[in-house]
């Protein structure tokens, strides 16, 4: 029941991308299609942005992307905007049990 | 509409107990797998347990394994978690979720600290 890695930060300025990513293993991303991606801001519940590897609840804006090769899956915010200064945090099945990733956090310059 | 509701947490010693409760509303509770995850202050989420929609089944994260117990009271709508022989690293913010929504509780907080 190891954390999946994630870098402990990523910085980007208005309007550019930035590319976050979360490698695990074969016993949980590598072998599950359950991978989601939350987005805290502080004092705040988690907030789901993808789940299902790339699929994007209502309501989240289409710059936000999920993918997943091999047991490294990744989250690509598109056109930064300052609101998604945040903290993210990956998530998957694994066996038995549930695993995050340990947070990156997010700086729009 | 929707909620989830933690109470029950507080300022323990260590070696001590506590019993969380989440009370569930606006869903078919009784259909869904429910889950505690932890936040210390200032760091990552970490994954803590979960009960199978009948309470058939249960896991827990190795750090509480042995310690802690989810349970659940379908008829109350309520999960709980009895948390035994309590660590000052379980000094955390406690989440009710169901990941299905995904749907969060505002969290409740527990210290532990002589």
């Amino acid at each position: 029941q190891s954390a999946l890695t994630q870098p402990p930060s990523a910085s980007g300025s208005p309007g550019q991308s930035v590319t976050i990513s979360c490698t695990g293993t074969s016993n949980d991303v590598g072998s599950s299609n359950y991978v989601s991606w939350y987005q805290q801001h502080p004092g705040k519940a988690p907030k789901l942005m993808i789940f299902e590897v790339s699929k994007r609840p209502s309501g989240v804006p289409d710059r936000f992307s999920g993918f997943k090769s091999g047991n490294t899956a990744s989250l690509t915010v598109s056109g930064l905007q300052v609101e998604d200064e945040a903290d993210y945090y990956c998530m998957s099945n694994a066996v038995s049990s549930v695993v995050f990733g340990g947070g990156t956090k997010l700086t729009v310059l | 509409e929707v909620h989830l509701v933690e109470s029950g947490g507080g300022l323990v010693q260590p070696g001590g107990s506590l019993r969380l409760s989440c009370a569930a509303s606006g869903f078919t509770f009784s259909s869904q797998w429910m889950h505690w995850v932890r936040q210390p202050p200032g760091k990552g989420l970490m994954w803590v347990s979960r009960v199978k929609s009948d309470g058939s089944s249960t896991n827990y994260a190795d750090s509480v394994k042995g310690r802690f117990t989810i349970s659940r009271d379908n008829a109350k709508n309520t999960v709980y978690l009895q948390m035994n022989s309590l660590r000052d690293d379980d000094t955390a913010i406690y989440y009710c979720v169901w990941f299905g929504a995904p749907l969060w509780g505002q969290g409740t907080l527990v210290t532990v600290s002589s």
